[in-house]
């Protein structure tokens, strides 16, 4: 295990529903990341939280919109979202904002329908 | 524009033998390189990093090896096990870049027994 874990493993909605993504990390960092994976492309980035501030946001769509309660814990709200946006989203932390190891969680298998 | 990226997206070896994934990437300016481990239903797992001032590290059956000239970097796996199954990813780091990661496309390793 990396020390950080998310719920639910898996999730499927449909395009009006609203869910969220919850992400916690047991390892006292204080960056937080939300990355999504879809088949066949790389990892891209979404959104950074250094300090509970959000620092990064790579052009995401508003459909999603993270909250960082605290240093351990990140959330990623979900709403009306596209058939598209099926893809497995991870969470990671690193010591630090730029902090060069990130771990990262199992990740959440979303299915929009 | 700037990429990371893999040669091959599917390599099949046989148990026991060594093997050698690569990487190319365009950005001169990255300085910081990290080779992620990904099996399924799991998220990436930190192998092995190397700076841009190295050209080979080692680590516990894994070498990788940086050529600047060519803008190459390789992840070396000895004596590759079963284990070893999954998809391997590398990773640049820009110092001019908010010190974020950015990811190659990925290539499978299969090993077959």
């Amino acid at each position: 295990e990396t020390g950080v874990t998310q719920t639910p493993r898996h999730l499927v909605m449909g395009m009006t529903n609203k869910k969220s993504l919850k992400c916690e990390q047991h390892l006292g960092h204080n960056a937080m990341y939300w990355y999504k994976q879809s088949a066949k492309k790389p990892l891209e980035l979404m959104f950074v939280y250094n300090f509970k501030e959000q620092t990064e946001n790579n052009s995401v769509p508003s459909r999603f919109s993270p909250e960082c309660p605290n240093s351990s814990h990140l959330f990623l709200h979900l709403h009306t979202l596209q058939p598209e946006d099926s893809a497995l989203y991870l969470c990671a932390s690193s010591q630090d904002q730029g902090g060069y190891e990130q771990y990262f969680g199992p990740g959440t298998r979303l299915t929009v329908t | 524009g700037e990429s990371v990226g893999l040669h091959l997206p599917t390599l099949s070896v046989q148990e026991g033998d060594n093997s050698i994934i690569n990487c190319a990437y365009s950005n001169s300016a990255s300085d910081y390189f990290i080779w992620y481990k990904q099996e399924s239903g799991k998220g990436p797992q930190f192998i092995i990093d190397i700076r841009s001032n190295m050209d080979k590290r080692q680590g516990q059956r894994v070498t990788v090896l940086l050529n600047k000239t060519v803008k190459h970097l390789s992840l070396q796996i000895a004596a590759t096990q079963p284990g070893d199954s999954a998809v391997y990813f590398c990773a640049e780091i820009k110092n001019n870049a908010g010190n974020m990661l950015t990811f190659g496309g990925g290539t499978r390793l299969m090993v077959k027994p």
